[in-house]
């Protein structure tokens, strides 16, 4: 099993769609959780933290469920710019980052 | 914020070359450094962690006489791909961060390598 899985993809909607990646970590004992987002051929870039209250910045929502080892990230009134890869990812203890493969999205006018 | 850039961005070689990728932290002091390799489609993986002034941390599965790590300075890290082979070809990213803080990383651009 994977440690950190998510949605395979690509999801293809329209601008302004609403869309949820869903992702999964296998170790419990995973202490903290991030979304980032990777263009094309470029290195990732930190979207948000995540936390088990839940948290939102702007058109983003990122929920934390520890019981379920759950992680949601929610885009609204999804842009063209939007389109990229995202990627789920927990800290282990000790520091490591261990990173899900990434769901593509992609946003159509 | 906190910039970290790559040199050289991408390089093509010849099978049997050896490779040297540089990281710099160029407006801070990095305490440690990470190399990860990332295939096409597929997550990035952590390669080795680099402490400066000491020997790196090698992951499970990673060949450390065949991907050296030096960690001369706070601010530079190279990795260096010896022998390449086409299996080698990847996208190579580092990452640095401060304090020990490892969940903070600032990732450089990467490196693309394609070996023939």
């Amino acid at each position: 099993r994977k440690e950190v899985e998510q949605d395979p993809g690509p999801f293809n909607v329209p601008e302004g769609a609403t869309v949820a990646f869903n992702c999964t970590y296998s170790n419990s004992a995973s202490q903290s959780f991030f979304w980032y987002r990777q263009d094309c051929r470029k290195e990732p870039k930190l979207l948000m933290s995540v936390y088990s209250s839940g948290n939102e910045d702007g058109r983003f929502t990122a929920q934390l469920n520890r019981a379920s080892q759950y992680i949601s990230l929610l885009i609204r009134d999804s842009k063209l710019s939007d389109s990229a890869t995202y990627l789920c990812v927990v800290t282990l203890p000790g520091g490591k980052l261990i990173f899900g493969q990434g769901t593509e999205l992609s946003v159509k006018p | 914020g906190a910039v970290v850039s790559q040199h050289p961005s991408w390089v093509i070689c010849k099978s049997g070359t050896s490779v040297k990728i540089e990281c710099r932290s160029l407006d801070f002091q990095a305490t440690t450094m990470f190399w990860y390799r990332q295939f096409p489609k597929q997550s990035l993986m952590l390669m080795a962690t680099s402490n400066e002034g000491s020997k790196a941390t090698y992951e499970q599965g990673v060949e450390k006489d065949k991907f050296l790590i030096n960690h001369a300075s706070l601010t530079l890290s190279t990795l260096t791909v010896t022998s390449a082979h086409p299996e080698d070809s990847s996208f190579y990213i580092c990452s640095a961060t401060t304090s020990g803080l490892y969940e903070t990383q600032y990732f450089g651009p990467g490196t693309r390598l394609l070996v023939l």
